[in-house]
């Protein structure tokens, strides 16, 4: 199974600041369709996931532009220009590319 | 509005048996991959199972293979997941999920809960 490899785990942030969470797989991502099924998620504490990036950077409706996600291969990072109260949560990336698809560990964001 | 309600979780001891459903609405179900992912208490999430557009085509993670079966019927916009000797590593909340693509998914349920012991 490919292994999702996120850090940090644990990311306290200040409002207003930028944050970033890298998330690195142990083969490549890319499909043979020529696309990477990278996807991010946000699980805001007492609720479901919630997607935020699809394809590494295809940012879901609604999803504020403040998320960004970027990254090749093997290595890509989610990234928060600036920081708000709504953004805590859990943040998992997860690929779609080899069956099973596997998510990272999770990166706790909080509030400083 | 799309919208995924999952239902059946309960408490079932190990080497019974539990079916979860999953009833759709605000899209063409028929025309969906549709997913089952869980998370055990405190834990990250695993992605279960993946069932075709036509019900054809499943798959599953090998911790479930040969104990765990996905299903549907379009005609009721309904997903299952027939859950029969579970086990206590089984225990978590298990959400429903729309595949909008390839390679992810797009809507979630809320979840239901199953709890495996005895």
């Amino acid at each position: 199974d490919v292994v999702m490899t996120q850090s940090p785990l644990s990311l306290p942030v200040t409002l207003g600041q930028p944050a970033s969470i890298s998330c690195r797989s142990n083969q490549s991502l890319v499909h043979s369709s020529g696309n990477t099924f990278l996807n991010w998620f946000q699980q805001r504490p007492g609720q479901s996931p919630r997607r935020l990036i699809y394809k590494v950077s295809d940012r879901d409706s609604g999803v504020p532009d403040r998320f960004s996600g970027s990254g090749s291969g093997t290595d890509f990072t989610l990234r928060i220009s600036r920081v708000e109260a709504d953004d805590v949560g859990v943040f998992y990336c997860m690929q779609g590319t080899h069956w099973p698809w596997t998510f990272g560990q999770g990166t706790k964001v909080e509030i400083k | 509005e799309v919208q995924l309600v999952e239902s059946g979780g309960d408490l079932v001891q190990p080497g019974g048996s539990l079916r979860l459903s999953c009833a759709a609405s605000g899209f063409t179900f028929s025309s969906y991959w549709m997913s089952w992912v869980r998370q055990a208490p405190g834990k990250g999430l695993e992605w279960v199972a993946n069932i075709k557009e036509d019900g054809i085509g499943t798959y599953y993670v090998d911790s479930v293979k040969g104990r765990f079966t996905v299903s549907r019927d379009n005609a009721k916009k309904s997903l299952y997941l027939d859950l029969n000797s579970p086990r206590a590593e089984d225990t978590g909340v298990y959400y429903c999920a729309r595949g909008g693509a390839p390679g992810t998914a797009d809507y979630w349920g809320q979840g239901t809960h199953v709890t495996v012991s005895s």
